[in-house]
């Protein structure tokens, strides 16, 4: 089917290798932070999530960093593997009540074998 | 996690009529959100829905032209009126995990307007 991510920016790993996408937010008082991955065909996928008291959150082969004085969030995988191949989403949280997500622009990311 | 079925999950329609898009959830929740994807683009938030209650639109979208159903805990619809080329996009439901924190999503539903 038609891909999600035909004019996003892209990314290309070999497989094995580690994977870096990052993720500026927009606002300060954005508490809650979540990773997402979206593959074609598929809606998004929670990957991992961060909030705004943490510096660094892992899970399996997912890495989330935040840099609050920067505004700035990265994913790491580790070991990329083909079924990483998607587009990855960052998105922050602006009202502690609902849980209204606001959406970065997404970056997709492709594995080579 | 919640479990979120979207009918249809696709959709060719004429310009100037209008689709409703369904979203059913395996479980009660209070708040019920829809998405608009464009081809090649992040996700938009349209509007809020709220059982009970009409639903808050976001900036640049109006309840003319996406009218939105909450009828129960479980259920939502989403219209999208007068539909034009520029509505082709991927339309998604979400509700908040437990505590209000992660979302989950439907698997879209792919509009393509002609």
């Amino acid at each position: 089917g038609e891909s999600v991510g035909l004019h996003l920016p892209t990314l290309s790993v070999q497989e094995g290798d580690n994977s870096i996408i990052n993720c500026a937010y927009s606002n300060s008082a954005s508490d809650y932070f979540i990773w997402y991955k979206q593959e074609s065909g598929k809606g998004p996928q929670f990957i991992i999530d961060i909030r705004s008291n943490m510096d660094k959150r892992q899970g399996q082969r997912v890495t989330v960093l935040l840099n609050k004085t920067v505004k700035h969030l990265s994913l790491q995988i580790a070991a990329t593997q083909p079924g990483d191949s998607a587009v990855y989403f960052c998105a922050e949280n602006l009202n502690n009540a609902g849980n209204m997500l606001t959406f970065g622009g997404g970056t997709r990311l492709m594995v080579k074998p | 996690s919640a479990v979120i079925s979207q009918k249809p999950s696709r959709d060719i329609c004429q310009r100037g009529t209008s689709l409703t898009i369904q979203c059913q959830v395996d479980s009660q929740v209070t708040m019920m959100f829809w998405y608009r994807q464009q081809p090649g683009q992040s996700l938009t938030l349209i509007a809020t829905a709220n059982q009970g209650s009409e639903a808050t639109y976001e900036s640049g979208f109006v309840i003319d032209k996406f009218p939105i159903s909450r009828p129960n805990l479980t259920f939502s619809t989403l219209t999208v009126s007068n539909m034009s080329p520029e509505d082709s996009s991927i339309y998604l439901c979400s509700v908040s995990g437990t505590g209000g924190t992660e979302a989950f999503f439907g698997q879209g539903t792919r509009l393509t307007v002609v």
